[in-house]
């Protein structure tokens, strides 16, 4: 069976802080490993990674893609209050429609 | 740009009344479609998706059913909800080829 699985559940931090989400997939047919970030409502899509050991980068988040260890981190550097959200990772399966196959997420809370 | 809207935001119905949620997606054509579940403390579960329309595949049994009348409409439904149908529904679209999902703001359902 498919399943991604998000480390920690959750995680409380200062501002300032870096933190690290990690997020490993067992996923037949992979293609690629998406993040969003889910404040309130609509996740809003952060990072499309398929290539292994590729970082891709956006302001002061980072995330990067192990195919072979089937996993993904996600790095947030010096964090902001705004930074305050539900992560979600899901790995797309390749089947003739983009099926996401969603983690249950990491609640991040960033105290002033 | 392509936008998609979602309504209602949030929705009280009895046990045992009928639902319908709708998606609109505009800016695009020919979008592939989606309804998830966001549960409590836990990540998006896939209920229906749609390649085309009149096209509609379940991923889950239950309670629920799909349509999609025109090519950007999305369409949950229900007969009878169940106390168990509450949670966070969300629509989203993607592109044909390997892309992101994008998400409608969500309806919170409460089943009383």
């Amino acid at each position: 069976e498919d399943k991604v699985v998000q480390s920690p559940l959750s995680l409380v931090v200062h501002e300032g802080d870096t933190v690290t989400l990690n997020c490993s997939y067992e996923v037949t047919n992979f293609r690629s490993l998406l993040w969003y970030k889910q404040e309130k409502k609509a996740p809003t899509f952060l990072f499309m990674l398929t290539s292994s050991g590729i970082e891709k980068k956006s302001g002061r988040l980072s995330s990067i893609l192990d195919k072979k260890e089937l996993f993904s981190i996600l790095n947030i550097t010096a964090t902001q209050t705004g930074d305050s959200a539900i992560y979600l990772c899901a790995a797309l399966h390749s089947g003739g429609y983009n099926k996401l196959i969603f983690g249950a997420g990491t609640r991040l809370a960033v105290h002033p | 740009s392509q936008t998609i809207h979602q309504w209602p935001a949030t929705l009280v119905q009895p046990v045992g009344s009928p639902l319908s949620l709708e998606c609109t997606v505009e800016g695009t054509s020919n979008p592939n479609l989606y309804w998830y579940r966001q549960a409590a403390g836990r990540g998006l579960q896939l209920l229906f998706y749609s390649v085309g329309i009149g096209q509609i595949s379940s991923e889950v049994p239950q309670n629920l059913s799909a349509s999609r009348p025109q090519d950007r409409q999305f369409i949950l439904s229900s007969k009878k909800l169940l106390l168990s149908d509450s949670g966070f529904y969300l629509c989203a679209w993607s592109g044909q080829a390997n892309t992101e999902a994008f998400f409608g703001q969500g309806t919170r359902l409460t089943v009383v």
